[in-house]
């Protein structure tokens, strides 16, 4: 399975934009790039993913480097909700598995 | 559109007694998930079915854990005996295929053993 390296912790300023960085230099071609994150005693919840192309959606950015050798989250205004462990996954769509493999992730405090 | 069912939501079991945790899916999908979650780390896949085969349960301790998944809908995590590193977040996910690109979490049942 291929890994993920995400910082341990990143803090932001409310209504800033944050920028969540994920390395996964070992990515393969077929393995797409997710994000989820998990709120205080709740479950993960998908945040979003790509293949290559940046990609856009209601909550966030994703900002895929050239060579696919790393990744960036964006949160275009940080809200005290944003505040939450997000998780850089690679799932590869031609495993039979298509298992997400979780890390430790990155802990984001948003200060008021 | 109904969530990911989990009960308990807490359960406090005394070192080698037995426990289950049930998942009810979201209606339709045929992938399901159990993920344990000890405190401070991220979730690790104990087993994943695919409607009522297992696909994948190589992280799944199978001299005490068990779990299955009949007719394709709910699925049962049992745990026998437990000990005191079981103590954990039980969590159930599901997606509508195994391709599909998302999938949705339960709350988790929190375990405590003691």
């Amino acid at each position: 399975d291929a890994k993920t390296t995400q910082p341990n912790s990143m803090e932001s300023n409310e209504e800033e934009p944050v920028h969540l960085p994920c390395n996964h230099s070992t990515i393969s071609g077929t393995d797409y790039i997710h994000w989820y994150r998990q709120l205080p005693s709740q479950g993960p919840e998908y945040v979003i993913h790509g293949l290559t192309s940046n990609v856009n959606n209601r909550m966030a950015s994703l900002a895929i480097a050239e060579d696919r050798k790393s990744s960036t989250l964006i949160l275009h205004r940080a809200t005290l909700r944003d505040a939450a462990v997000y998780y850089c996954i690679l799932r590869d769509h031609q495993a039979g598995t298509y298992k997400y493999i979780f890390g430790t992730g990155t802990r984001l405090k948003v200060l008021a | 559109e109904a969530g990911v069912a989990q009960s308990p939501r807490y359960k406090i079991i005394e070192k080698r007694q037995s426990v289950a945790f049930w998942c009810n899916p979201i209606s339709g999908h045929a992938t399901l998930y159990w993920y344990q979650q000890i405190l401070g780390q991220g979730p690790k896949l104990l087993i994943q079915f695919q409607n009522n085969g297992v696909v994948d349960d190589s992280q799944l301790p199978k001299d005490r854990f068990s779990a299955e998944r009949l007719k394709g809908v709910d699925s049962t995590l049992k745990i026998q005996p437990a000990k005191l590193e079981d103590s954990a977040v039980y969590l159930c996910a599901s997606s509508l295929e195994v391709v599909n690109t998302e999938a949705f979490f339960g709350q988790g049942t929190r375990l405590t053993v003691v």
